[in-house]
């Protein structure tokens, strides 16, 4: 069964720390992953995206990685703020069906 | 362009009663989704729609639940009769290009939060 799974659930760090957050998923073969930011009350932003053929991509102080051979994906947060604050869910396309395969989300929490 | 906007934001309404949803996707965007979140599931796929025809409607959980999009600027989801396991976020997302299916940006609304008492 195709899944997307992601660690750790929840986190808490204080401003200015560095953190990071895994996927791991089963989906193949993939088309792309994703990493959204959703805040409370709102919806999915994106902050990455990468084809199989990408390694790394970053957006700020968001930097992606990916793994294709062992299906694995991080996400790093730099010097993180208090805004930074939020659900960080990974998305993985399956390429056969066209689906999309959603992680449960890490709930990032930055404190002062 | 204010982004895909989604009404209402709030939906409470009782057990057996009709819901609708309603979005306006970003203007020239020929894709539309529709997706449900809830804690325990997370986000999952309803439905989504190409150039105003349903595609891929396999994640509608039950006839209860059905979605149109009369014109490029307007789609609902309507959930008839409505139960409190349908209490959930949903949220309406459009793309320009095969969005969450491509390598394409797709754009979230801000999701309406219905409440099935």
């Amino acid at each position: 069964k195709n899944q997307v799974e992601q660690s750790p659930q929840s986190l808490i760090i204080l401003e200015g720390k560095n953190c990071t957050l895994q996927c791991n998923y089963t989906v193949s073969p993939f088309s792309n992953l994703r990493w959204y930011k959703q805040d409370t009350g709102r919806g999915p932003v994106s902050l990455t995206i990468m084809t199989f053929s990408e390694n790394t991509k970053s957006n700020g102080r968001y930097t992606a990685t990916l793994d294709a051979d062992t299906k694995q994906s991080s996400l790093h947060i730099t010097a993180s703020q208090l805004s930074d604050s939020a659900s960080y869910i990974c998305v993985v396309s399956d390429s056969n069906t066209g689906k999309l395969i959603f992680g449960q989300g890490t709930t990032l929490q930055v404190k002062p | 362009d204010a982004g895909v906007i989604q009404s209402p934001r709030h939906e409470v309404t009782e057990m057996g009663q009709e819901v609708t949803l309603r979005c306006k996707p970003i203007s020239g965007h020929d894709y539309l989704f529709w997706y449900r979140q809830t804690m325990m599931r997370g986000l999952e796929l309803l439905i989504y729609f190409n150039n105003n025809v349903p595609i891929d409607d396999s994640g509608m959980p039950e006839d209860r639940f059905s979605a149109k999009m009369p014109n490029a600027s307007f789609s609902t989801l309507k959930i008839q009769p409505s139960e409190p396991r349908d209490s959930a976020v949903y949220f309406c997302a459009s793309s320009p290009g095969q969005g969450l299916r491509g390598n394409t940006e797709a754009f979230f609304g801000q999701g309406t939060r219905l409440t099935v008492v």
